[in-house]
């Protein structure tokens, strides 16, 4: 079945540093992409999304960029705060599978150490 | 404020109980689902529903059952035959099931003792 593959586990970086965490998707027919954060005991917020025509999209000090051809993208996080620290989750989803289901990788545990 | 909510935000189930948990939201969105979080893992597909009064089973459906008779309402009932249903619990909803943004719900933590 589909799946996605995310990489590190865990992440533990120094304030200011860039944090990068990439992902694997195993069905081609996917078109759409979140990263959502999630703190503890807390439900998922989208912090970006990318859509399968465009190949990279910034907001401010996240970007994330899609390789097609690869099947992977990776979520880029650049002069990393204390507050960045959570659980980050890739996700896909493609529009003829399942309700446009998401399905999500296994997620990585970010630390930004002051 | 437009939002999805879920309720309660923690649950104890005494084995051979149903539960049910709620999910609301005042989005207009057309589709829902719900996920299984277990810790050190993804979220994982139970249920979804694309339209009111229909619903698909999803990765993990055996043990659960759901319904939806309103446009904002989906919620979801673990059954007696849910083996290890201690978990935290998500309902999501988005506009449609083309690639929309999918919003989230704060989570139910279901604890069976």
């Amino acid at each position: 079945g589909e799946n996605v593959e995310q990489h590190p586990s865990t992440l533990s970086v120094q304030e200011g540093d860039s944090a990068v965490i990439k992902c694997t998707y195993s069905d081609s027919a996917s078109n759409y992409f979140p990263w959502y954060k999630q703190e503890l005991g807390k439900g998922p917020q989208l912090i970006i999304d990318i859509r399968s025509n465009v190949g990279e999209k910034k907001d401010q000090r996240i970007a994330v960029t899609l390789n097609k051809t690869a099947k992977h993208f990776s979520l880029h996080i650049t002069e990393t705060q204390p507050e960045d620290s959570a659980v980050y989750f890739c996700a896909a989803s493609s529009t003829y599978n399942q309700g446009g289901k998401l399905i999500f990788g296994q997620g990585t545990e970010l630390s930004v150490k002051p | 404020d437009g939002g999805i909510t879920q309720s309660p935000k923690y649950l104890f189930r005494k084995e051979g109980q149903n539960v049910t948990l709620s999910c609301e939201q005042n989005l207009n969105h057309d589709a829902m689902y719900w996920y299984r979080q277990d810790p050190g893992q993804g979220l994982r597909l139970i249920y979804y529903s694309q339209i009111v009064n229909d619903f698909q089973k999803g990765d993990i459906a055996e043990g659960y059952s759901v319904s939806r008779e309103k446009k904002e309402s989906f919620p979801l009932t673990v059954t007696s035959a849910q083996k290890n249903p201690t978990a935290f619990y998500l309902c999501a909803s988005r506009l449609d099931f083309l690639v929309t943004e999918a919003f989230f719900g704060q989570g139910t933590r279901l604890t069976v003792v």
